[in-house]
């Protein structure tokens, strides 16, 4: 596709559940980024590959949660045993690669809800 | 402690008022200024970069300039589809993948 693609859009999840979101990146993009938005706040970073490794996981916020891009391509958060403070939009964003100078693309988020 | 701050939290602005967002920075070694336009329920839409004080950008309607603490969205004669959330981010230090955001200015522009 020609932009950077999540799925699902939407995730409604209970307390205490595990939960996989996905991202497309755009074609070619070999830098990939998750970040976390609260209402009424500007997205926040959580980790950073170039390829398949982790560059900058600086910004996860514990251990329960993990993210993995095992072919340097499509790219999966995973949250264990989520909580309601974990509930937010989770964006994913490519860029052609890491870098001070290239532009990093959003996807479209997935609106987590944690019950 | 590194931070972006944006100014004002929200904007009300008639159609053809011309005005200007701020996003004031305090971090250690600048790599890049970044602007971006968030629409409701959308993920963020990249606008500009800029890297040097000095520097200035245009698209449209919109004007981005950089000075060494500072940034400035000049919007010139809005118009009502300019309404959304413009959101400023930098990029610092040795954190060449981490953008780190303000918390967006909601601009609203009346028919």
């Amino acid at each position: 596709g020609a932009g950077v693609s999540q799925t699902p859009s939407n995730k409604v999840t209970e307390k205490g559940k595990y939960v996989e979101l996905r991202c497309d990146p755009i074609s070619g993009h070999t830098a990939l980024y998750w970040y976390r938005q609260s209402l009424g706040q500007g997205p926040e970073f959580l980790i950073y590959f170039q390829g398949t490794g982790a560059a900058d996981d600086s910004g996860l916020p514990n251990d329960r949660f993990f993210a993995v891009r095992p072919e340097g391509s499509v790219s999966t958060l995973k949250i264990q045993r989520t909580e309601r403070g974990d509930s937010a939009v989770y964006l994913c964003a490519s860029s052609l690669t890491g870098g001070a100078v290239y532009e990093q693309f959003f996807g479209p988020g997935t609106r987590l809800t944690v019950l | 402690e590194d931070q972006v701050t944006q100014s004002p939290e929200a904007l009300r602005l008639q159609e053809g008022e011309s005005s200007s967002l701020n996003c004031s920075y305090t971090v250690s070694g600048l790599r890049g200024l970044f602007w971006y336009r968030q629409d409701p329920g959308k993920g963020p839409e990249f606008l500009f970069t800029l890297y040097s004080a000095g520097e200035e950008k245009e698209k449209e309607r919109l004007k981005a300039t950089l000075t060494k603490k500072e940034s400035f969205l000049h919007i010139t004669a809005p118009k009502p589809e300019d309404s959304a959330t413009y959101l400023c981010a930098v990029r610092f230090g040795t954190s060449y993948g981490k953008l780190t955001f303000g918390q967006g200015t909601i601009l609203t522009v009346h028919p």
